[in-house]
């Protein structure tokens, strides 16, 4: 069971470029999310999705689209990358159920190993 | 906006001592909060997630707590070894469907 698979795990960028951060699961997960975590931030929820085709923005997310054509991967595009995106880039996952159910739910996430980005 | 204070942001201690990591968040309407660890350059692992109808919730050495009325949470951890030396984050729900607002962390040296 590989869990949460994000690749590259490194990358680098020239200001402009553009570029997909990839993020696999394999637990038949219904939501997906990105964080960015930059050093005195903590982590910052970029984009979520809660199901195949559903997508929404979280707190950052200008410079970022997502897609979720499947239930299994969810790729983070950045579309002209700026030095200010150089961060550290994590893919989570988790069950949700609907409803009452999901308040006593125990939605654990589990996150990738992350993508560790940096644009010049 | 929910907001999580974590404190210390740091600590440094000899191998064999118990210790306590502290969270706060502003807004008490949660439904669960967890603990993660965090490893130098890499992922995060989920520790320990408790409900909001628990007060505790214990996995090993590790004790999580969970105050909603005041607001706190706090991970004991006792008999520390130099294997727990990591970053400790704490989170709650928070904006983005099931998506998290997460503390900045307490960075943990178990010194042997």
């Amino acid at each position: 069971n590989a869990g949460v698979t994000q690749t590259p795990k490194f990358q680098v960028l020239k200001t402009g470029q553009s570029m997909t951060l990839q993020c696999a699961q394999d637990m038949n997960h219904e939501y997906m999310s990105w964080y960015r975590q930059d050093p005195g931030m903590g982590l910052r929820l970029i984009h979520y999705s809660v199901g195949a085709g559903i997508t929404d923005q979280g707190e950052v997310p200008n410079g970022y689209n997502v897609s979720r054509s499947t239930t299994e991967d969810f790729p983070l595009r950045l579309l002209s990358a700026a030095p200010s995106q150089t961060s550290v880039y994590f893919c989570a996952s988790s069950p949700r159920l609907g409803g009452l159910l999901s308040i006593l739910a125990k939605n654990i996430q589990y996150f990738g190993a992350g993508t560790r980005l940096s644009v010049l | 906006k929910q907001e999580v204070t974590q404190i210390p942001a740091a600590l440094s201690v000899p191998e064999g001592e118990n210790l306590v990591l502290n969270c706060s968040f502003t807004d008490s309407a949660i439904y669960n909060l967890q603990w993660f660890r965090q490893d130098p350059g890499k992922g995060l692992t989920s520790l320990l997630l408790i409900q909001s109808s628990q007060r505790e919730q214990t996995s090993g050495r590790l004790n999580a707590s969970l105050d909603k009325s005041s607001g706190r949470s706090t991970l004991y951890i006792a008999a520390s070894q130099p294997g727990d030396s990591a970053t400790y984050l704490c989170a709650v729900p928070g904006g983005g469907a099931d998506g998290l607002t997460f503390g900045k962390g307490t960075h943990l040296i178990i010194q042997p």
